[in-house]
Protein backbone atom coordinates (compact mmCIF):
# COMPACT_ATOMS: atom_id res chain seq x y z
CA UNK A 1 0.00 0.00 0.00
CA UNK A 2 1.32 3.58 -0.71
CA UNK A 3 2.84 5.25 1.93
CA UNK A 4 3.19 8.56 2.91
CA UNK A 5 6.43 10.20 5.39
CA UNK A 6 6.09 13.26 7.39
CA UNK A 7 8.84 14.16 10.28
CA UNK A 8 7.34 13.89 13.43
CA UNK A 9 7.98 17.80 14.41
CA UNK A 10 8.80 21.09 12.72
CA UNK A 11 9.36 24.26 15.22
CA UNK A 12 9.95 27.79 14.11
CA UNK A 13 10.26 31.18 15.09
CA UNK A 14 7.57 33.84 15.23
CA UNK A 15 7.62 35.82 11.80
CA UNK A 16 9.54 32.86 9.98
CA UNK A 17 8.72 30.49 7.29
CA UNK A 18 7.79 26.90 7.82
CA UNK A 19 8.23 23.76 5.44
CA UNK A 20 6.54 20.82 6.35
CA UNK A 21 7.00 17.79 3.91
CA UNK A 22 5.48 14.45 3.24
CA UNK A 23 7.28 12.26 0.96
CA UNK A 24 6.28 9.25 -1.07
CA UNK A 25 6.85 7.25 -4.36
CA UNK A 26 6.44 9.43 -7.32
CA UNK A 27 3.91 11.81 -5.46
CA UNK A 28 4.58 14.35 -7.87
CA UNK A 29 1.88 12.63 -9.64
CA UNK A 30 -0.62 12.41 -7.11
CA UNK A 31 -3.17 15.31 -5.77
CA UNK A 32 -1.73 16.11 -2.50
CA UNK A 33 -4.53 17.51 0.01
CA UNK A 34 -3.18 19.41 3.35
CA UNK A 35 -5.09 19.50 7.12
CA UNK A 36 -4.35 21.84 9.78
CA UNK A 37 -6.15 20.33 13.17
CA UNK A 38 -5.72 21.77 16.94
CA UNK A 39 -5.68 20.33 19.98
CA UNK A 40 -9.29 18.47 20.74
CA UNK A 41 -10.79 20.03 17.45
CA UNK A 42 -11.55 18.05 13.94
CA UNK A 43 -9.18 18.91 10.98
CA UNK A 44 -9.76 21.92 8.69
CA UNK A 45 -8.38 21.36 5.02
CA UNK A 46 -5.86 24.56 4.31
CA UNK A 47 -4.45 23.09 1.00
CA UNK A 48 -6.37 20.93 -1.86
CA UNK A 49 -4.54 19.85 -4.82
CA UNK A 50 -1.54 20.55 -4.09
CA UNK A 51 -1.59 24.29 -3.85
CA UNK A 52 -5.19 25.51 -3.70
CA UNK A 53 -6.83 26.99 -0.87
CA UNK A 54 -10.19 26.88 0.40
CA UNK A 55 -12.10 30.45 1.21
CA UNK A 56 -10.86 31.70 4.59
CA UNK A 57 -7.68 30.24 4.85
CA UNK A 58 -4.97 32.94 4.99
CA UNK A 59 -2.37 33.80 1.79
CA UNK A 60 0.36 32.68 3.69
CA UNK A 61 -0.54 28.82 3.18
CA UNK A 62 0.60 27.46 -0.11
CA UNK A 63 1.71 24.27 -1.36
CA UNK A 64 4.23 22.52 -4.05
CA UNK A 65 4.16 19.01 -4.73
CA UNK A 66 6.92 17.56 -7.21
CA UNK A 67 8.83 14.47 -7.28
CA UNK A 68 8.85 12.30 -4.31
CA UNK A 69 8.22 15.56 -1.75
CA UNK A 70 5.26 17.65 -1.55
CA UNK A 71 5.49 20.58 0.97
CA UNK A 72 2.99 22.59 2.78
CA UNK A 73 4.72 26.12 3.21
CA UNK A 74 3.65 28.26 6.41
CA UNK A 75 5.22 32.15 5.91
CA UNK A 76 5.29 34.65 8.50
CA UNK A 77 4.45 32.22 11.50
CA UNK A 78 2.42 33.24 13.73
CA UNK A 79 1.11 31.32 17.85
CA UNK A 80 -1.93 30.56 16.04
CA UNK A 81 -0.36 28.00 13.41
CA UNK A 82 0.64 25.98 16.41
CA UNK A 83 -0.94 22.43 15.48
CA UNK A 84 -0.84 19.03 13.69
CA UNK A 85 -0.57 19.03 10.15
CA UNK A 86 -1.39 15.87 8.10
CA UNK A 87 -0.96 15.41 4.27
CA UNK A 88 -3.46 13.41 2.45
CA UNK A 89 -3.61 11.12 -1.53
CA UNK A 90 -6.31 9.21 -2.83
CA UNK A 91 -4.33 6.15 -4.13
CA UNK A 92 -6.34 5.32 -6.79
CA UNK A 93 -4.54 2.02 -7.73
CA UNK A 94 -6.00 0.85 -4.70
CA UNK A 95 -9.13 2.48 -4.06
CA UNK A 96 -7.93 3.87 -0.56
CA UNK A 97 -7.44 7.57 0.95
CA UNK A 98 -3.77 7.54 2.78
CA UNK A 99 -2.55 10.08 5.42
CA UNK A 100 0.58 10.70 6.36
CA UNK A 101 1.75 10.09 9.95
CA UNK A 102 1.44 14.19 10.75
CA UNK A 103 3.89 16.58 11.57
CA UNK A 104 3.32 18.86 14.99
CA UNK A 105 4.22 22.70 14.13
CA UNK A 106 5.89 24.23 17.30
CA UNK A 107 6.09 27.66 17.48
CA UNK A 108 8.54 29.24 19.58
CA UNK B 1 -24.94 26.44 7.90
CA UNK B 2 -22.99 23.85 6.74
CA UNK B 3 -22.53 21.45 9.45
CA UNK B 4 -22.18 17.52 10.25
CA UNK B 5 -23.01 16.11 13.42
CA UNK B 6 -21.93 12.92 14.31
CA UNK B 7 -23.61 10.54 17.05
CA UNK B 8 -23.94 7.34 18.15
CA UNK B 9 -20.49 6.46 19.76
CA UNK B 10 -19.66 5.24 23.05
CA UNK B 11 -18.69 2.36 25.39
CA UNK B 12 -18.91 -1.12 23.74
CA UNK B 13 -17.11 -4.54 24.62
CA UNK B 14 -15.33 -6.49 22.80
CA UNK B 15 -17.13 -8.26 19.77
CA UNK B 16 -20.10 -6.27 20.19
CA UNK B 17 -21.55 -3.78 17.75
CA UNK B 18 -22.13 0.06 17.75
CA UNK B 19 -23.92 2.13 14.68
CA UNK B 20 -22.59 5.61 13.79
CA UNK B 21 -24.63 8.30 11.85
CA UNK B 22 -23.86 11.51 10.82
CA UNK B 23 -26.27 14.23 10.19
CA UNK B 24 -25.48 16.95 7.35
CA UNK B 25 -27.17 20.34 6.89
CA UNK B 26 -27.07 23.19 5.01
CA UNK B 27 -25.86 21.54 1.68
CA UNK B 28 -27.26 19.60 -0.88
CA UNK B 29 -25.53 16.20 0.64
CA UNK B 30 -26.76 13.60 -2.08
CA UNK B 31 -24.21 15.72 -4.23
CA UNK B 32 -21.03 14.48 -2.35
CA UNK B 33 -18.96 11.70 -1.32
CA UNK B 34 -18.49 11.30 2.13
CA UNK B 35 -16.32 9.36 4.34
CA UNK B 36 -15.64 8.08 7.50
CA UNK B 37 -12.27 9.24 8.86
CA UNK B 38 -10.37 7.61 12.54
CA UNK B 39 -8.37 8.67 15.11
CA UNK B 40 -7.09 6.87 18.00
CA UNK B 41 -6.18 8.55 21.38
CA UNK B 42 -3.04 10.37 20.98
CA UNK B 43 -2.70 8.94 17.00
CA UNK B 44 -2.94 10.18 13.99
CA UNK B 45 -5.77 10.29 11.44
CA UNK B 46 -7.07 7.18 9.20
CA UNK B 47 -9.69 7.42 7.04
CA UNK B 48 -12.32 4.34 7.45
CA UNK B 49 -14.65 4.30 4.37
CA UNK B 50 -15.76 6.34 1.64
CA UNK B 51 -19.04 6.05 -0.27
CA UNK B 52 -20.47 7.35 -3.30
CA UNK B 53 -23.07 10.00 -3.73
CA UNK B 54 -25.58 7.40 -5.01
CA UNK B 55 -24.04 4.52 -2.48
CA UNK B 56 -23.34 2.45 -5.80
CA UNK B 57 -19.10 2.41 -4.64
CA UNK B 58 -18.08 1.93 -1.10
CA UNK B 59 -14.45 1.59 -0.25
CA UNK B 60 -12.90 0.53 3.15
CA UNK B 61 -9.51 0.26 4.73
CA UNK B 62 -8.54 -3.12 5.14
CA UNK B 63 -8.39 -3.33 8.35
CA UNK B 64 -12.70 -2.79 8.81
CA UNK B 65 -13.03 -4.76 5.69
CA UNK B 66 -15.96 -7.24 6.60
CA UNK B 67 -16.77 -6.30 9.67
CA UNK B 68 -17.88 -2.33 9.01
CA UNK B 69 -20.25 -1.24 6.59
CA UNK B 70 -20.47 2.22 5.20
CA UNK B 71 -24.38 3.89 3.98
CA UNK B 72 -26.40 6.49 3.67
CA UNK B 73 -29.93 7.60 3.18
CA UNK B 74 -30.47 10.82 0.72
CA UNK B 75 -33.72 11.29 1.69
CA UNK B 76 -32.58 11.88 5.49
CA UNK B 77 -29.08 13.36 4.69
CA UNK B 78 -27.47 10.90 6.67
CA UNK B 79 -24.25 8.71 6.67
CA UNK B 80 -23.90 5.83 8.57
CA UNK B 81 -21.23 3.42 9.69
CA UNK B 82 -22.31 -0.22 10.99
CA UNK B 83 -19.57 -1.30 13.41
CA UNK B 84 -19.35 -5.04 14.03
CA UNK B 85 -16.77 -7.50 15.86
CA UNK B 86 -15.36 -4.32 17.36
CA UNK B 87 -11.58 -4.90 18.63
CA UNK B 88 -9.41 -2.46 21.42
CA UNK B 89 -7.95 -1.37 17.99
CA UNK B 90 -11.09 0.75 16.88
CA UNK B 91 -11.45 2.57 19.95
CA UNK B 92 -10.99 5.90 18.07
CA UNK B 93 -13.08 9.29 17.85
CA UNK B 94 -14.38 8.96 14.24
CA UNK B 95 -15.15 11.88 12.18
CA UNK B 96 -17.35 11.92 8.45
CA UNK B 97 -16.40 14.38 6.24
CA UNK B 98 -17.58 15.64 3.62
CA UNK B 99 -16.24 15.45 -0.09
CA UNK B 100 -17.24 16.28 -3.90
CA UNK B 101 -17.81 14.94 -6.67
CA UNK B 102 -14.84 12.67 -6.95
CA UNK B 103 -13.10 10.08 -4.57
CA UNK B 104 -10.19 11.89 -4.65
CA UNK B 105 -11.76 15.32 -3.27
CA UNK B 106 -10.42 17.02 -0.47
CA UNK B 107 -12.33 16.95 3.03
CA UNK B 108 -13.65 20.45 3.44
CA UNK B 109 -15.59 19.72 5.85
CA UNK B 110 -15.75 17.21 8.93
CA UNK B 111 -17.79 16.51 11.91
CA UNK B 112 -16.87 17.52 15.43
CA UNK B 113 -16.23 13.77 15.96
CA UNK B 114 -17.95 11.04 17.97
CA UNK B 115 -16.20 8.53 20.67
CA UNK B 116 -15.95 4.78 20.55
CA UNK B 117 -14.31 2.59 23.10
CA UNK B 118 -13.64 -0.94 22.66
CA UNK B 119 -13.18 -2.29 26.43
CA UNK B 120 -14.61 -5.10 28.58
Amino acid sequence: SYVLTQPPSVSVAPGKTARITCGGNNIGSKSVHWYQQKPGQAPVLVIYYDSDRPSGIPERFSGSNSGNTATLTISRVEAGDEADYYCQVWDSSSDYWVFGGGTKLTVL
Amino acid sequence: EVQLVESGGGLVQPGGSLRLSCAASGFTFSSYWMSWVRQAPGKGLEWVANIKQDGSEKYYVDSVKGRFTISRDNAKNSLYLQMNSLRAEDTAVYYCARGYSYPHDAFDIWGQGTMVTVSS
